[in-house]
């Protein structure tokens, strides 16, 4: 069975630094992209970024290129999402989701809420 | 602004057929997928490429789309579709990273 298992929320201040995780199970994790998704009250469902494990292509939504970066370890079937320094509009739900053949998110994690104030 | 346009909400009487579009340029040359989300869960694949149903999830549901629409159609809505519907097709390198701005489905 494949899953998709996140880390679980949390509760951090403007500026400080995060990366939250995404570790699949039931399918070979270097063979097929993971997006990363937010979703937030006002916008819905917004594409982050997209990540390869098996040589680690990594595509940005424009609006998310240079504010996180995506990663993975192999050794340990697990992506992660990071950020270097929040802000409060980062407060959202992430979901990690697997891009099953024919381009389309066929499995997703359960998500994690962020939220970030001081 | 999203590239995918959707109506922010519909509603449906109970066991009556429902239309939810999406509409945007892509949607000439790239399929569309739709996803349900309910409250607290995580987004549901419901239909892909236009009109495939993944496993598990019920015939009431389909796809079809012409020219700049695509359409999810739930024939005999329950109250458990109560739900956000985001359509989704893909950018030029073929990933589905384009979602419309949801559609909230009320059931009455």
């Amino acid at each position: 069975e494949v899953q998709l298992v996140q880390s679980g929320g949390e509760v951090k201040k403007p500026g400080e630094s995060l990366k939250i995780s995404c570790k699949g199970s039931g399918y070979r994790f270097s063979s097929y992209w993971i997006g990363w998704v937010r979703l937030t009250p006002g916008k819905g469902l917004e594409w982050m970024g997209i990540f390869y494990p098996g040589d680690s292509d990594t595509r940005f939504s424009p609006s998310f290129q240079g504010q996180v970066s995506i990663s993975a370890d192999m050794s340990i079937s697990t992506a992660y999402l990071q950020w270097t320094s929040l802000k409060t509009s980062d407060t959202a739900i992430y979901y990690c989701a697997r891009e099953g053949g024919g381009g389309h998110f066929d499995y997703w994690g359960q998500g994690t809420l962020i939220i970030v104030s001081s | 602004s999203s590239e995918l346009t959707q109506d922010p909400a519909v509603s449906v009487a109970l066991g009556q057929t429902v239309r939810i579009t999406c509409q945007g340029d892509r949607l000439r040359s790239n399929y569309a997928n739709w996803y349900q989300q309910k409250p607290g869960q995580a987004p549901l694949l419901v239909i892909y490429d236009k009109n495939n149903r993944p496993s598990g999830i019920p015939d009431r549901f389909s796809g079809s789309g012409s020219g700049i629409t695509a359409s999810l159609t739930i024939t005999g809505a329950q109250a458990e579709d109560e739900a956000d519907y985001y359509c989704n097709s893909r950018d030029s390198s073929g990933h589905p990273v384009v979602f419309g701005g949801g559609t909230k489905l009320t059931v009455l």
